[in-house]
C-alpha cells in the first residue's frame, strides 16, 4: 500500500515568514495530493490540492508543488498569519476513493 | 457545498458497553464513506471503507467484529465500537465525497470517544 511521509513534525516561524512543508509517497500510482489544515478538537478542512498532470498549483498565500519523478510534494505558506497556527496534513491517493496521510505538521506561527 | 454531519461529538462509556457513531451526507448521496481514527496529536488512520449496501472494507489491523460499519443507505453510515476498552479511546472522523464536484473528502467533524 501507500506510504506518505511528511516533514518537519513541527514547525515555528515568525508571523510574516514563510513555512514549507515536505511530504514524500510511494505508490507510483497515486495521482492526486490534497492537503488538510486541522485546528484543535475540529475536522480536517481542505486546504489545497493537487493533481499529478500539474506541477504547481497556487491559491493567494498557500501553494503546492509536485515532482512526480522524485515522488515528493509540498505545500508552502507565504505570510505567514497567527491563524494559520495548527496541524497540517499531506495526503495521496491512486483512486481518489481511500486517501493515506501524512503524519502531520504542527505549525505555530509567532507574532 | 457538501456537509457530513457526525454524531455524537462527543462519548463517555464504561468499559465492556458499545457506542455507535453516525456519519450522515446533508446534501449529497455518498455510495462510498470512510472512518478513521485519530490518537492524540497523531494523524487520521484509516480503519475502513463503507459501502452503500455491501461489507466494509477493513484496512489490515483493524478488527472488523469490534468495528461494526453499516451503510444502510446512501446518506448514512454508521461505526459501532462494541465491547470498548480503554484503549480504543479516541477520536473518530468519518468522511465522505460527493459524487459531483471536487475530489477532496469532506469530513465530518468527529467524535470523541472516552472509554472509562
Amino acid at each position: 500500500g501507500e506510504n506518505v511521509e511528511q516533514h518537519p513534525s513541527t514547525l515555528s516561524v515568525q508571523e510574516g515568514d514563510s513555512a514549507v512543508i515536505k511530504c514524500t509517497y510511494s505508490d507510483s500510482a497515486s495521482n492526486y495530493f490534497p492537503w488538510y489544515k486541522q485546528e484543535l478538537g475540529k475536522r480536517p478542512q481542505l486546504i489545497i490540492d493537487i493533481r499529478s498532470n500539474v506541477g504547481e498549483k497556487k491559491d493567494q498565500r498557500i501553494a503546492v508543488t509536485l515532482n512526480k519523478t522524485a515522488k515528493h510534494f509540498s505545500l508552502h505558506i507565504t505570510e505567514t498569519q497567527p491563524e494559520d497556527s495548527a496541524v497540517y496534513f499531506c495526503a495521496a491517493s491512486s483512486t481518489g476513493n481511500q486517501f493515506y496521510f501524512g503524519t502531520g505538521t504542527s505549525l505555530t506561527v509567532i507574532p | 457545498g457538501a456537509v457530513v454531519s457526525q454524531h455524537p461529538s462527543w462519548v463517555i462509556c464504561k468499559s465492556g458497553t458499545s457506542v455507535k457513531i453516525e456519519c450522515r451526507s446533508l446534501d449529497f448521496q455518498a455510495t462510498t464513506m470512510f472512518w478513521y481514527r485519530q490518537f492524540p496529536k497523531q494523524s487520521l488512520m484509516l480503519m475502513a471503507t463503507s459501502n452503500e449496501g455491501s461489507k466494509a472494507t477493513y484496512e489490515q489491523g483493524v478488527e472488523k467484529d469490534k468495528f461494526l460499519i453499516n451503510h444502510a443507505s446512501l446518506t448514512l453510515s454508521t461505526l459501532t465500537v462494541t465491547s470498548a476498552h480503554p484503549e480504543d479511546s479516541s477520536f473518530y472522523i468519518c468522511s465522505a465525497r460527493s459524487q459531483t464536484g471536487s475530489y477532496g473528502y469532506t469530513f465530518g467533524s468527529g467524535t470523541r470517544l472516552t472509554v472509562v
